[in-house]
């Protein structure tokens, strides 16, 4: 059971490249969600999903685009990168059972854009 | 401004003290979430809490949640030097299913 897997680890990017942060779970969760995190600012939400299909934006979703085509996969596409997305990208995932979730999170992706 | 404030931001402790982390906002949650991160990992689930005045205790660990549910409280009895982490509160409002926010997070660090 490999949980969220995340690929790459980590990525350096010039500016104004494009590329895709690939994320993927194994649990059957209905929710998944991408997280980036910066020093001193915790996880800010960039974008999430609560089915097949269905994406919103969260805090910070500028620069970036998701969908979710399948239960298991929610890629993330940085469409033009800035230094300003260099950061640490979490995915995660969760269950809802009615008031009881959990989300598990995969491993991270560290992206410098220079 | 983000939704869920935390307090303090760093706490530096002795093995053996004790040690209360907050969580406030000025929104209503449906839950509460607290999780550990360690450095390069991602974050790990401790709690739920899901109901107002809800006080849950994970060995050493309690969590308390507001009765109003718009704050949440860490207590660490007897911290020792594994507790050291970055602990976070997250939460969900009560019109936004899925959208899992998260505070700042406060780094612990527990010294022998």
């Amino acid at each position: 059971n490999a949980g969220v897997t995340q690929t790459p680890k980590f990525q350096v990017l010039k500016t104004g490249q494009s590329m895709t942060l690939q994320c993927a779970q194994d649990m059957n969760h209905e929710y998944m969600s991408w997280y980036r995190q910066d020093p001193g600012m915790g996880l800010r939400l960039i974008h999430y999903s609560v089915g097949a299909g269905i994406t919103d934006q969260g805090e910070v979703p500028n620069g970036y685009n998701v969908s979710r085509s399948t239960t298991e996969d929610f890629p993330l596409r940085l469409l033009s990168a800035a230094p300003s997305q260099t950061s640490v990208y979490f995915c995660a995932s969760s269950y809802s059972r009615g008031d009881s979730y959990g989300y598990t999170f995969g491993s991270g992706t560290r992206l410098t854009v220079v | 401004t983000q939704l869920l404030e935390q307090s303090p931001q760093f706490l530096s402790i002795q093995e053996g003290e004790n040690l209360t982390v907050y969580c406030n906002s000025s929104s209503v949650f449906s839950s509460l979430q607290w999780y550990r991160q360690e450095p390069g990992e991602g974050p790990v689930l401790l709690v739920t809490v899901v109901t107002g005045g809800e006080v849950k205790k994970l060995k050493r660990l309690t969590f308390q949640f507001g009765d109003a549910r718009k704050d949440s409280s860490l207590h660490i009895t007897a911290a020792q030097p594994g507790d050291t982490g970055l602990y976070l509160c997250a939460g969900l409002t009560t019109d936004s299913w899925g959208k899992l926010q998260f505070g700042a997070g406060t780094q612990v660090v527990v010294t022998p």
